[in-house]
C-alpha cells in the first residue's frame, strides 16, 4: 500500500537550517503538505502545493520535491519551530496519505 | 474567518458506534468546492486520515477503515457527521475534522490541503 515515509526525529541548533524529508511513490504524481503540530495543539499547515506557504507563515519555512522525495526546509531556526512535523499527499486523487511525522527538536 | 469544531462523546463502550459532529462557521460546504475531512491521532501517534466529504456529497474512505465508517452532511446545520462502527480501544484518540478548499485545473478538481483545523475532540473507548 502507499506510503509517505519521514525520520521520526531530527535535531537542529538555534540560528541553523534544517531539512526533513518525506519520501513515497506517491510524490511522484501529486502535490505535498506539510502541517506543524505543537503539544497539545492541532495541525497548522505551514507548507501546500509542494512549496507555496500559507498566509502568516514566515519565509524562513519552504518546501520543495524532487522525484520521488518531498523536504520541508525551516531556515534560521528558532525554539517556536520546536514541534512535529507531518508531511501529506494523495494517493492517485482523492485518498490522503500522511507521513508518520518527524519530532524537531531546537538544541 | 473559517471555524470548524468537533463535538460528541468522550466514552464509548467496545462494539458501540461512535458518532461525531463537525460544525462549520464561516464557509458553507454546499457552497464549493470544498470538502470537510476527518483525521484521527492516537496517543503519541500520528496523523491517521479517516474520510472526505465533498460539496456536491460525494465522499471517500480510508481503505483501511472503509466498513466501519460513514460519512455524511446536514446542509441546513452546516455540519457534517462521521460515524464509526464497533469501535474498539484502538479507536481511542483525538478526531479532528479540517476545512479542505479545492482548485480546478484543467481534468478536474484537486485539493489544496488541510488549511483549517478544529480543536479536535478526545474520545475514549473503554468499557
Amino acid at each position: 500500500s502507499s506510503q509517505l515515509t519521514q525520520p521520526p526525529s531530527v535535531s537542529v541548533s538555534p540560528g541553523q537550517k534544517v531539512t526533513i524529508s518525506c519520501s513515497g511513490d506517491a510524490l511522484r504524481d501529486t502535490e505535498t503538505a506539510w502541517y506543524q503540530q505543537r503539544p497539545g495543539q492541532s495541525p497548522l499547515l505551514v507548507i501546500y502545493q509542494t512549496n507555496k506557504r500559507p498566509s502568516g507563515i514566515p519565509e524562513r519555512i519552504s518546501g520543495s520535491k524532487s522525484g520521488t522525495i518531498a523536504t520541508l526546509t525551516i531556515s534560521e531556526t528558532q525554539a517556536v519551530d520546536e514541534a512535529d512535523y507531518y508531511c501529506q499527499a494523495w494517493d492517485g486523487t482523492t485518498h490522503v496519505l500522511f507521513g508518520g511525522g518527524t519530532k524537531l527538536s531546537v538544541l | 474567518q473559517i471555524t470548524l469544531k468537533e463535538s460528541g462523546p468522550t466514552l464509548v463502550k467496545p462494539t458501540q458506534t461512535l458518532t461525531l459532529t463537525c460544525t462549520l462557521s464561516g464557509v458553507s460546504l454546499s457552497s464549493g468546492p470544498v470538502g470537510v475531512g476527518w483525521v484521527r491521532q492516537a496517543p503519541g501517534k500520528a496523523l491517521e486520515w479517516l474520510a472526505v466529504i465533498y460539496w456536491d456529497d460525494d465522499y471517500r474512505y480510508n481503505p483501511n477503515l472503509k466498513s466501519r465508517l460513514a460519512v455524511i452532511r446536514d446542509p441546513s446545520k452546516n455540519q457534517v457527521i462521521l460515524t464509526v462502527t464497533n469501535v474498539d480501544p484502538m479507536d481511542t484518540g483525538t478526531y479532528f475534522c479540517a476545512h479542505e478548499p479545492y482548485y480546478y485545473h484543467a481534468s478536474g478538481y484537486y485539493s489544496v490541503a488541510f488549511d483549517v483545523w478544529g480543536q479536535g475532540t478526545w474520545v475514549t473507548v473503554s468499557s
